[in-house]
């Protein structure tokens, strides 16, 4: 089946950094999403971006679909901004998720 | 309006019970889908439900279940639970079915099976 890999793992900020995330899937997908993982478990929706690019405040999101990956870029990082960012592509029904991104803003 | 919600937020099992699990769907959403999170991991799809009808089916086990009602709620069923299904449970909905369209997920249940 379809592999989605994301990376880095883990990443640890200054408040006020920049950072961009990145996932990779193995063919191509009828579509994809980026959400945010908060603490107490709640997924958020952040961009569905089956293609192109979309901006929403200090984030962004690029999917280059013929080139099978998904960047997510974050400018001016904010301590809320921590938590674990995960991509999700569709392909023959079923949603596939990567193991995620942890990031973590410092003060 | 209402998102996704989900019942109950937690729950405590034991190995060899059944549970059951209840999604609600944005108003308006015909899709529900149905995701398994164990500890440092991503979600796992385990079924998708649209007008009543499986669409798609994960690699799961066939103690896991699932069904549509015409009020696109859903349930899910896990019966014989292993300590291995100790997660959180996602359910999430969308307009259409999983192709093309957005999902908007719940704030999960979390299951303990001691």
């Amino acid at each position: 089946g379809i592999q989605v890999e994301q990376s880095p793992p883990d990443l640890i900020l200054q408040e006020g950094a920049n950072s961009t995330l990145r996932c990779n899937f193995s063919d191509s997908v009828n579509n994809l999403q980026w959400f945010h993982q908060n603490p107490w478990g709640q997924l958020i929706n952040l961009f569905y971006i089956p293609s192109g690019t979309k901006q929403n405040g200090r984030l962004s999101a690029t999917t280059v679909a013929t080139e099978r990956y998904s960047l997510l870029y974050i400018s001016s990082s904010q301590t809320t901004d921590s938590g674990v960012y995960f991509c999700a592509v569709n392909r023959d029904d079923k949603i596939i998720f990567g193991k995620g991104t942890r990031l973590h803003i410092l003060p | 309006d209402a998102g996704v919600t989900q019942s109950p937020t937690h729950l405590i099992k034991t190995r060899g019970q059944h549970v059951t699990l209840r999604c609600s769907p944005i108003s308006g959403h015909k899709s529900v889908s149905w995701y398994q999170q164990v500890l440092g991991q991503g979600p796992q799809f385990i079924f998708q439900y649209y007008e009543k009808e499986e669409r798609g089916r994960g690699n799961f086990p066939d103690r896991f279940s699932a069904r549509q009602f015409p009020n696109y709620s859903s349930e899910l069923n896990v019966n014989a639970l292993l300590l291995g299904d100790s997660a959180l449970y996602l359910c999430a909905s969308s307009s259409g079915s999983q192709k093309g369209y957005e999902q908007y997920f719940g704030p999960g249940t979390r299951l303990t099976v001691t």
